[in-house]
């Protein structure tokens, strides 16, 4: 069983500032590493998939990293709104081909207005 | 452009009773998945099929038969339901082609209750 991890489990952050939190993965056999963003009462929605050490990808105010040499992602939320509060998956993928995901427990965020 | 489909949304059933969930996309993926949700376990996978008529088990198979007769389908069946079993599930899809890795899309989600 893969062991991916992610910090912290909840995260309070006030509107307007900027956060982040971390995927801690396996560095060997490495295939991909994908984040999604999931809202209660929905299901999860994709936001990067990550391939490269050294990736970076951006999608708005949000970016991510990758570093599959020490086994890490970190997510940045910039300028953090009411709309980010979700849940932030990582998910790791192993190998090649799809295989299925070995998904962390999550980062749930709460904007406070 | 209904993508990724589930039913039913709901399901209440006994112990020991056969429940199928349905799964239906219509983006021809080549990949299907399941998925649970339980809480302090995030999502788990049940099952996967790279294919119609290929399936492979995932990290917790026990109790759940799969098949993919169609490319569309994929159903999941709880044959002898256990309260254990109570959980969120979840089917995805994604396209992988060649070196490319496509990313899953994930269905709204079937809530089952096993009294």
């Amino acid at each position: 069983i893969l062991n991916v991890e992610q910090s912290p489990q909840s995260l309070h952050v006030q509107e307007g500032d900027s956060t982040n939190f971390t995927c801690s993965f396996p560095s060997s056999n490495f295939y991909a590493l994908h984040w999604y963003r999931w809202e209660t009462a929905k299901s999860p929605e994709a936001l990067f998939v990550m391939t490269l050490n050294g990736d970076e990808k951006k999608k708005g105010r949000i970016s991510a990293t990758l570093n599959t040499k020490e086994g890490y992602s970190y997510l940045y939320i910039k300028g953090s709104q009411p709309e980010d509060s979700a849940t932030y998956l990582c998910a790791f993928e192993t190998g090649g081909g799809a295989d299925g995901l070995t998904f962390g427990k999550g980062t749930h965020l709460i904007i406070q207005p | 452009d209904a993508g990724i489909t589930q039913s039913p949304r709901y399901k209440i059933t006994e112990t020991g009773r056969q429940v199928t969930l349905m799964c239906h996309q219509t983006w021809s993926h080549s990949y299907m998945f399941w998925y649970r949700q339980d809480l302090g376990h995030g999502l788990r996978l049940i099952y996967y099929s790279a294919a119609a008529d290929i399936t492979d088990k995932g990290e917790v198979p026990d109790g759940y038969v799969v098949s993919r007769s169609k490319t569309e389908n994929f159903p999941l069946t709880l044959e002898s339901a256990t309260r254990s079993q109570t959980s969120v599930y979840f089917c995805a899809s994604s396209e992988w082609m060649g070196q490319e890795q496509e990313t899953q899309y994930f269905g709204p989600g079937t809530r089952l209750l096993v009294l």
